[in-house]
């Protein structure tokens, strides 16, 4: 069974700094693109950035550009979204999710359960 | 970047009766490798997304029959029949083909 545990959500103040982890378990997480979806409560999905299975090619949602940085530990199984300059528009649940895979027909099957980030003074 | 539209953006349906969602593409979404990476998925209040459809047309493991998806290029349509009270929520369709990947409005349905 294919598990993904984020943490590292918490409250922020404009202007700083916070780091999410997705810890994946139950399928191939070094054959696999992983990806990074944030939802405003109440809101819609929006896509914020993707990563490449060996972890090197990356994109970046417009809004998050040169702010957030995606990486990967495929060692340690798990992904990470490093956030800076923080914006309260960037409060929002952060979910992980697998995105296109080696050997894998379907994408976007697994997603984890989210963490909330709220950025706020 | 590609806008994915969705219609209707709220739904109510008798159980046991059937709805249909409409999905359009700004611009085609089939890939250089030949495939159409769009997905449907569904989102019940406090859970996170889940996968109903992939490429268009393939359910993924678990999910019943009485979904089920089709379209090509540019135009989508997610179908439920025999809709059950499980079925609540969101449904969005959401495009892989290319970056930024991007999602629908969402359509909200309910039971009438």
């Amino acid at each position: 069974e294919a598990r993904l545990l984020e943490s590292g959500g918490g409250l922020a103040q404009p202007g700083g700094s916070l780091k999410l982890s997705c810890e994946v378990s139950g399928f191939m997480f070094g054959w696999s693109g992983m990806t990074w979806v944030r939802q405003v409560p109440g809101g819609g999905l929006e896509w914020v950035s993707t990563i490449n299975n060996r972890g090197d090619n990356t994109h970046y949602a417009e809004s998050v550009r040169g702010r957030f940085t995606i990486s990967r530990d495929n060692s340690r199984n798990t992904l990470y979204l490093h956030m800076d300059s923080l914006r309260a528009e960037d409060t929002a649940v952060y979910y992980c999710a697998k995105d296109v895979s080696l050997g894998s027909v379907s994408l976007f099957e697994y997603w984890g359960q989210g963490t909330l980030v709220t950025v706020s003074s | 970047d590609i806008v994915m539209t969705q219609t209707p953006l709220y739904s109510s349906v008798t159980l046991g009766q059937s709805a249909s969602i409409s999905c359009r593409s700004s611009q085609s979404l089939v890939h250089s490798d030949g495939n159409t990476y769009l997905n449907w998925l569904h989102q019940r209040p406090g859970q996170p997304p889940r996968l109903l459809i992939y490429k268009i047309s393939n359910r993924f493991s678990g999910v019943p029959d009485r979904f089920s998806g089709s379209g090509a290029g540019t135009d989508f349509t997610l179908r439920i029949t025999r809709v059950e009270p499980e079925d609540v929520g969101i449904y969005y369709c959401m495009q892989a083909t290319d970056f930024p990947r991007t999602f629908g409005p969402g359509t909200k349905v309910e039971i009438k």
